[in-house]
């Protein structure tokens, strides 16, 4: 199966900062990467697609970005709303999609 | 508006099998794929399987053949069933629904709100 690593796993910030997480794959996967936010208590929420492509009702402050085994998900003008945990996702493998472990967002 | 809603059992002991249901209303079952998803303390979220109206259905190998999903389009649900469970299945089981954009991809793009089950003697 396709190993996934975040990093960091987690990070402080403040409101209106730029924020980044890496996602790393342990083989290529072109650009078969989705990105999800999560709230504590709720299901996961898809923020991009396929690498870069926002998905419907999503901020444009959330930019994603990369290839291959290497990712990264920006998020610019960081608001309130945005602390939560990130997840990776890949769906190269479709026989088994995997997860990263996840990045936390807290205030600082 | 699409949405899901998972049904289970809540505690469950050792040994036994794990049923779950989700239902899905605002959409066809049949335009699409469907899978269920866990997350536990221990392995973070974790694919379990996926399925469609057509038959198709794809299981995570590291469930070594526990698994049994199916789809009911009459009563516009789709279930999980789990055997032999142990406490390292305790986790929140959800189900979501693979979208379908212009992009060939799976994506995970509507999820119920998760149930968590225990296991526990």
């Amino acid at each position: 199966d396709i190993q996934m690593t975040q990093s960091p796993s987690s990070l402080s910030a403040s409101v209106g900062d730029r924020v980044t997480i890496s996602c790393r794959t342990s083989q290529s996967i072109s650009s078969y990467l989705n990105w999800y936010q999560q709230q504590p208590g709720k299901p996961p929420k898809l923020l991009i697609y396929a690498a870069s492509r926002l998905h419907s009702g999503v901020p444009s402050r959330f930019t994603g970005s990369g290839s291959g085994t290497a990712f990264t998900l920006t998020i610019s003008n960081l608001q309130p709303e945005d602390f939560a945990t990130y997840y990776c996702q890949q769906s190269w493998d479709t026989l088994q999609f995997t997860f990263g472990p996840g990045t936390k967002v807290e205030i600082k | 508006q699409v949405q899901l809603q998972e049904s289970g059992p809540g505690l469950m002991k050792p040994s036994e099998t794990l049923s779950l249901t989700c239902a899905v209303s605002g959409d066809s079952i049949s335009d699409y794929y469907w899978s269920w998803i866990r997350q536990s303390p221990g392995k973070g979220l974790e694919w379990i399987a996926y399925l469609h109206s057509t038959g198709s259905t794809k299981h995570n190998p590291s469930l070594e053949g526990r698994v049994t999903v199916s789809v009911d389009t009459s009563r516009h649900q789709f279930s999980l069933n789990l055997t032999s469970v142990t406490a390292a299945d305790t986790a929140v089981y959800y189900c979501a629904r693979h979208g379908a954009t212009t992009v060939d991809i799976d994506l995970f793009d509507v999820w119920g709100p998760g149930t968590l089950v225990t296991v526990s003697s």
